[in-house]
């Protein structure tokens, strides 16, 4: 199917334990970006990238570590879960950074 | 600090009613995009403004880049239920695309 996917779309992990978001879009998009949703916060850049083996820091990248060896695919690595993580991880691609950006479902990460 | 800072953050009005969400910033974008949020879902795209004192419609809805390009307003015409939702404004600059915290809005039938 086209367009962007997540997954998983929930997990629970534990503090300390590390975890991986994956981001999978079909369009070619140059541009992907990892953003977490929290209450009052709005939607806060952890990391972008503007092409295959090209990533860099957002607002908020500590504790977070990215890759992107094909231009289709942005996993999201947390390195050693802690609480304060708990969010709603949100995916996003766009042609350009002006562009319109188009967002997957998101996923749920709840550390216990 | 966010670099868009958008106001009010909730707003609850009747069906029928005007309102106005305001997003300004101290930082110059190359375009402005305003996006929709339902519960459960990701942001969906409502607008993009580029020029300096560019306005946009869209139906009931109204979109205004400021002249110095730091600041949009989004402005909703007898607003009706459906137009409930979480109203975003996000700023590009950099090769970076940032969101503001968003606007609850709330249309009671």
């Amino acid at each position: 199917d086209a367009g962007i996917t997540q997954s998983p779309r929930y997990k629970i992990t534990e503090t300390g334990r590390q975890v991986t978001l994956m981001c999978h879009q079909t369009w070619s998009h140059s541009y992907m970006f990892w953003y977490r949703q929290d209450l009052g916060h709005g939607l806060r850049l952890i990391y972008y990238s503007a092409a295959a083996d090209i990533t860099d820091k957002g607002e908020v990248p500590d504790g977070y570590v990215v890759s992107r060896s094909k231009t289709e695919n942005f996993p999201l690595t947390l390195e050693s879960a802690t609480r304060s993580q708990t969010s709603v991880y949100f995916c996003a691609s766009s042609e350009s950074a002006l562009t319109e950006a188009f967002f997957g479902q998101g996923t749920r990460l709840t550390v216990v | 600090t966010q670099l868009l800072e958008q106001s009010p953050q909730f707003l609850s009005i009747q069906e029928g009613e005007n309102l106005t969400v305001y997003c300004n910033s101290s930082s110059v974008f190359s375009s402005l995009q305003w996006y929709r949020q339902e519960p459960g879902e990701g942001p969906v795209l409502l607008v993009t403004v580029v020029t300096g004192g560019e306005v946009k419609k869209l139906k009931r809805l109204t979109f205004q880049f400021g002249d110095a390009r730091k600041d949009s307003s989004l402005h909703i015409t007898a607003a009706q239920p459906g137009d409930t939702g979480l109203y975003l404004c996000a700023g590009a600059r950099d090769y970076k695309l940032s969101f503001g915290a968003g606007t609850t809005v709330t249309v009671r039938a």
